[in-house]
């Protein structure tokens, strides 16, 4: 399966300001997706990021909130902005591995929002 | 729409014994693949095994083993030989066939403690 870092690993912010997560895979992967898990809760998808086009955005998520670039087939960042509160949360990336049908997660972001 | 259910929030096991976590699916399709993944304290998601709907054989990854009841729907998690580094939390998930990624679901997930 491909290696998955993420950066950071835990940060506090302030409430109002921005945080960007950084997402490299060792290998080149076409689709990568980003995750929130809130305390105690599972798994919700934010977006889906393609190489070469706008990100996917899920039901309750949107670009002013959590802008996405996908650079290259290797490399993803997800910034989430104006933060509160509610936006403390694990966030995760995910790669997809075509051979196996299924999805890799990097160690993802523990973000405390104060 | 597809949804997961684990209808046991937490559960614990003697170090050594066996262990077995539910897990239900509700779906109209035909085609699609299960999934259990772990995540222990480091917060990182790590798939344990997966089960192609189309396959009538249960999937076996080691000391991990599932019972796939397709007409049930239901997909649980057996653990054998429990051990100390098996203490996470487990989540159920459903992929539909096709498109990737946007097609997980995945279950509120179990937390599973290890006696020693």
């Amino acid at each position: 399966s491909a290696v998955i870092s993420q950066k950071p690993s835990r940060d506090i912010c302030q409430r109002g300001t921005s945080l960007t997560i950084q997402c490299q895979v060792d290998s080149q992967v076409t689709m990568m997706f980003w995750y929130r898990q809130q305390p105690g809760q599972s798994l919700t998808l934010i977006a889906t990021a393609n190489q070469g086009s706008e990100a996917t955005y899920e039901s309750g998520f949107v670009i002013d909130k959590f802008p996405i670039s996908r650079p290259n087939l290797t490399f993803s960042t997800l910034t989430v902005s104006n933060m509160s509160p509610e936006d403390s949360s694990i966030y995760l990336c995910s790669v997809e591995d075509p051979y196996r049908d299924t999805i890799y997660f990097g160690e993802g972001s523990w973000l405390t929002v104060v | 729409a597809q949804t997961v259910t684990q209808s046991q929030p937490e559960m614990s096991v003697q170090e050594a014994e066996t262990v077995t976590l539910s897990c239900t699916y509700d779906t109209s399709e035909s085609d699609y693949y299960l999934f259990w993944y772990k995540q222990p304290p480091s917060r990182q998601m790590i798939l344990v095994i997966r089960q192609e709907a189309y396959k009538q054989q249960n999937a076996t990854e080691n000391r991990f083993s599932v019972n796939f009841q397709k007409a049930a729907k239901s997909f649980s998690l057996k653990i054998s030989d429990s051990q100390l580094g098996d203490a996470a939390m487990y989540f159920c998930a459903y992929r539909s066939s096709g498109n990737y990624g946007q097609n997980f679901v995945f279950g509120p997930g179990t937390r599973l403690s290890v006696l020693p």
